[in-house]
């Protein structure tokens, strides 16, 4: 699987656009970008993916770069319970479904 | 079931002694996941089942643990002989199938103190 890089931590006021950055340079081209959240000692819980093309559905939009290297996920308006730890996770599927979490970015959303 | 859930929601061993974690997936759910975190971490996958076979142990830390999913629905993580470095969360997920581009649900987890 292709290796995942995120800022540790973000800060961002309530109400405003929260957008997550994330590398993986040495994505292949059948390979989908996840992400996950995971609220203090919650399970991880599925934002959204893609492969290719932009994403949007209730929770969050996934911009991912043209070339692939690279994708954003936005959140339009944070609020305070959306402080978590954020994943971004490349996985290649096949016969290998095993999500490959990395230490992810902790969003702080601050009143 | 609503969600996937998880049993016990604690649990305190001593060193040297055998714990069995249960997993009650989503009724729906034929892929079974299950991950370790260390505090501070992510998940780390352990081993999954599609039903009742399992693919993919690669995961799993030493041949003290062992998982299995007779009926294809609950499934059951055993660690023989627990050392105090398997102090953890144990997490299970489900997944409506075992695909790509395929969301996974996780429990809310065990959390394992080996004294």
């Amino acid at each position: 699987d292709a290796k995942t890089t995120q800022p540790p931590s973000m800060d961002c006021a309530e109400g405003r656009a929260a957008n997550l950055p994330c590398n993986h340079s040495t994505i292949s081209g059948n390979e989908y970008v996840y992400w996950y959240r995971q609220i203090h000692s919650q399970g991880p819980q599925y934002i959204i993916h893609g492969l290719k093309n932009n994403e949007t559905n209730e929770m969050a939009s996934l911009i991912i770069t043209e070339d692939r290297k690279s994708s954003t996920l936005i959140l339009p308006h944070a609020t305070l319970r959306d402080t978590a730890v954020y994943y971004c996770i490349v996985e290649s599927g096949g016969s290998n479904y095993k999500l490959t979490f990395g230490k992810g970015t902790l969003l702080t959303v601050n009143p | 079931g609503a969600g996937v859930s998880q049993s016990p929601r604690y649990k305190v061993t001593k060193r040297g002694q055998d714990v069995t974690l249960r997993c009650d997936p989503i009724s729906s759910h034929a892929t079974l996941y299950w991950y370790q975190q260390a505090l501070g971490q992510g998940p780390e996958f352990l081993t999954y089942f599609n039903y009742e076979a399992q693919p993919d142990k690669s995961g799993l830390p030493s041949d003290r643990f062992s998982a299995e999913r007779p009926e294809g629905s609950i499934s059951t993580l055993t660690i023989q002989r627990t050392e105090q470095r398997d102090s953890a969360m144990y997490r299970c997920a489900s997944s409506l199938y075992g695909g790509r581009a395929n969301e996974q649900f996780f429990g809310p987890g065990t959390r394992l103190t080996v004294l």
